[in-house]
């Protein structure tokens, strides 16, 4: 009964380095979302996908790219790090059926940008 | 824009009293709103829901909020705290309209529960 599993779960990187965050369900969910959570800020959502082979933008999603080449994974990317993406990362998903916002969430990714 | 505040940053509690998490919402149209709980190095937990209906929801381990359409409100409670619910807790709001990416959260609530 895993739910939602985001590997690493601690990352420590340095300015300009690249990374991939890896967020995989088991629950057959058409949605996925990666939030990203600061101090004092809440969750603010970077990208997601309502289906397989598609995405799209949220909230702040420069800096980030993702890929859904399988319903049940969700990639993220960092191209080149930078201090400003020194966040906890997570990944949630949501079955069909519009406006539930019942959301199934990862335990966390932290990334350290040095 | 849709936007929601949790005016207070912690709430302290003894426990075996009631407590109430505050949170105002704005939104265009009728709102969907949830709480949800983050215990300290885990992800959120959804808590409950309101989509229409009972003004008075009730939700998982024992939390209940109340709607209230004039005040733009959606406050947590729960008549007797546990030392067991001391976490940060989300307040969250959507349109009518759209998935969760149009969910909106608040910056959270600590809540403490002491003996």
């Amino acid at each position: 009964n895993a739910g939602v599993t985001q590997t690493p779960k601690f990352r420590v990187l340095k300015t300009g380095q690249s990374m991939t965050l890896l967020c995989a369900q088991d629950m057959n969910h058409e949605y996925m979302y990666w939030y990203r959570q600061d101090p004092g800020m809440g969750l603010r959502l970077i990208h997601y996908s309502v289906g397989e082979g598609t995405t799209a933008k949220g909230e702040v999603p420069d800096g980030y790219n993702v890929s859904r080449l399988k319903k049940q994974n969700f990639l993220l990317g960092l191209e080149s790090a930078a201090p400003s993406q020194t966040s906890v990362y997570f990944c949630a998903s949501s079955g069909r059926g519009p406006n539930t916002g019942e959301l199934f969430f990862g335990e966390g990714s932290r990334l350290t940008v040095l | 824009a849709q936007s929601v505040a949790q005016p207070e940053d912690q709430v302290n509690v003894a426990e075996g009293n009631p407590l109430t998490v505050k949170c105002t919402y704005s939104v265009s149209g009728n709102p969907y709103l949830f709480w949800y709980v983050q215990y300290p190095n885990r992800g959120l937990q959804f808590l409950l829901k309101y989509i229409t209906g009972d003004n008075l929801v009730k939700g998982s381990y024992g939390f209940e909020a109340e709607f209230n359409k004039s005040q733009t409100s959606f406050h947590l409670k729960k008549p007797s705290a546990l030392v067991s619910d001391s976490a940060l807790y989300f307040c969250a709001v959507s349109p009518p309209t759209g998935t969760a990416s149009k969910l909106t959260f608040g910056t959270g609530t600590r809540l403490q529960v002491t003996l």
